[in-house]
């Protein structure tokens, strides 16, 4: 069973559109996360919602926008995409304390 | 400001040979660090995480090693696999915040 799902995998659309991920985890773990990774491969953390509540957002545009609809559950949302909004997005979880995060194998968003 | 460096960027060895990747930060007070693997078009996955009291933790053919006093980490891979070729992250936690390092990529050849 996979721990963190996330779709779709791939998705590729023009500037201007609005698009959603989802991410769903079954390990019952309470905080889950939103990270962008880009050309370098470097992971910048989005968000982070611990029981609902969202705990850290590191200045991402408001054109990006988390919703959790439950524990097991953070979507983003991403309105007016902008081509620098191209990069891998990977959704991860973990529990409090010495538990590692857990990634998605990610969605690759391409605008054009 | 909490940074985490890794080096070298990239790395190229030959099946068979070891490596050891290494891993400096700044970020302070300081909770856990951690190793991830990422294979390419996957997510990084968890290869040890190592707290304050730890020096050395190893996972199989991975070994890795903290120096909480100067900061500094490294992995140590052993015997290397066609299979280890892979991004590797060092990740610092401080509180609820990780902190990532910008990753070494490892190419094992045949």
């Amino acid at each position: 069973d996979t721990a963190v799902s996330q779709t779709p995998k791939y998705l590729v659309t023009q500037m201007g559109n609005d698009k959603s991920i989802k991410c769903e985890q079954n390990l019952g773990h309470d905080t889950m996360y939103w990270y962008k990774q880009d050309s370098k491969k470097f992971l910048k953390i989005m968000f982070s919602y611990n029981n609902k509540e969202l705990i850290i957002n590191e200045t991402v545009p408001n054109r990006f926008s988390p919703k959790s609809p439950d524990k097991a559950h953070l979507n983003l949302h991403i309105n007016s995409l902008e081509l620098g909004d191209s990069a891998v997005y990977f959704c991860a979880s973990s529990q409090v304390g010495l538990s590692p995060l857990h990634f998605g194998n990610g969605t690759r968003l391409t605008v054009t | 400001k909490n940074q985490v460096e890794q080096s070298p960027q990239s790395l190229i060895i030959l099946e068979g040979k070891n490596c050891t990747l290494q891993c400096n930060y700044t970020v302070s007070p300081f909770s856990n660090l951690r190793w991830y693997k990422q294979d390419t078009g996957r997510g990084p996955v968890s290869l040890t995480i190592m707290t304050f009291s730890e020096n050395t933790k190893s996972n199989g053919r991975y070994t890795a090693t903290l120096d909480a006093d100067t900061k500094q980490s490294s992995l140590h891979i052993t015997a290397s696999q066609l299979s280890d070729s892979a991004s590797y992250i060092c990740v610092v936690l401080t509180g609820n915040q990780f902190y990532f390092g910008t990753g070494t990529s490892l190419t094992v050849i045949p």
